[in-house]
């Protein structure tokens, strides 16, 4: 069964901190996706990802930062979290490039900044 | 105003009820996406549609592109179809812009 894994379902951080949230995928995807979602806005791209290395900005990138060192791992940063981003984070990953393709999304993270 | 309008935002139903989910848009879109978010947080995709009409189980879709517009069905709802179903759609390719969901409440 293909999967994408977030490493964590709840988080709890403190103000300033340094945030790290993981996600894997075991499909060899070449697209993978950062969104965080909240109420009554849907699903916001926050940055993704084609290839090993690259990286490109979504809607909402202020304040956070990402890694895509390996093709299966693509990691979101908060560098110093602040309280708006108390929220749910969603990874997601896609096969094809340049052709609407079905993404497979994580669990997600449900991430609280106190 | 929202590129992508889903209506109702909130629906409850009885056990067997037939269920319409409605999905508007307003940009030019090359395909569709009709996505299950169950409570807990995962999605999962349910369908991927540019033009007519897809089926699976109890679950049927279709599009109008002309109008812009899209639903999703539900026959013989059940409890376990509780969730909030979250339309998509594909921009240029490469550009996946999301409603803000409907949230189904199905009692028995």
């Amino acid at each position: 069964d293909v999967k994408v894994t977030q490493s964590s379902r709840y988080l709890v951080k403190r103000t300033g901190e340094k945030v790290f949230l993981e996600c894997v995928q075991d499909m060899d995807h070449e697209n993978m996706f950062w969104y965080r979602q909240d109420p009554g806005l849907g699903l916001r791209l926050i940055y993704f990802s084609y290839d090993v290395k690259m990286k490109e900005k979504g809607d909402i990138p202020e304040g956070y930062s990402v890694s895509r060192e390996k093709k299966e791992r693509f990691s979101l940063i908060l560098e110093s979290a602040s309280t708006n981003q108390t929220s749910m984070y969603l990874c997601a990953s896609s096969a094809s490039i340049g052709v609407p393709a079905g993404y497979t999304f994580g669990s997600g993270t449900r991430l609280t900044v106190v | 105003k929202n590129e992508v309008e889903q209506s109702p935002q909130n629906l409850t139903a009885q056990e067997g009820e037939f269920i319409t989910i409605n999905c508007s848009y307003s940009v030019g879109i090359s395909a569709l996406h009709w996505l299950q978010q169950h409570p807990g947080g995962g999605i999962v995709s349910l369908f991927m549609l540019s033009s007519g009409k897809k089926k699976h189980g109890r679950l049927i879709a279709t599009i109008n592109i002309q109008e812009k517009h899209s639903s999703l069905h539900i026959t013989a709802s059940h409890p376990r179809d509780s969730a909030v179903y979250i339309c998509a759609v594909w921009v240029n390719t490469d550009k996946l812009i999301f409603g803000t969901g409907t949230r189904l409440q199905v009692f028995p």
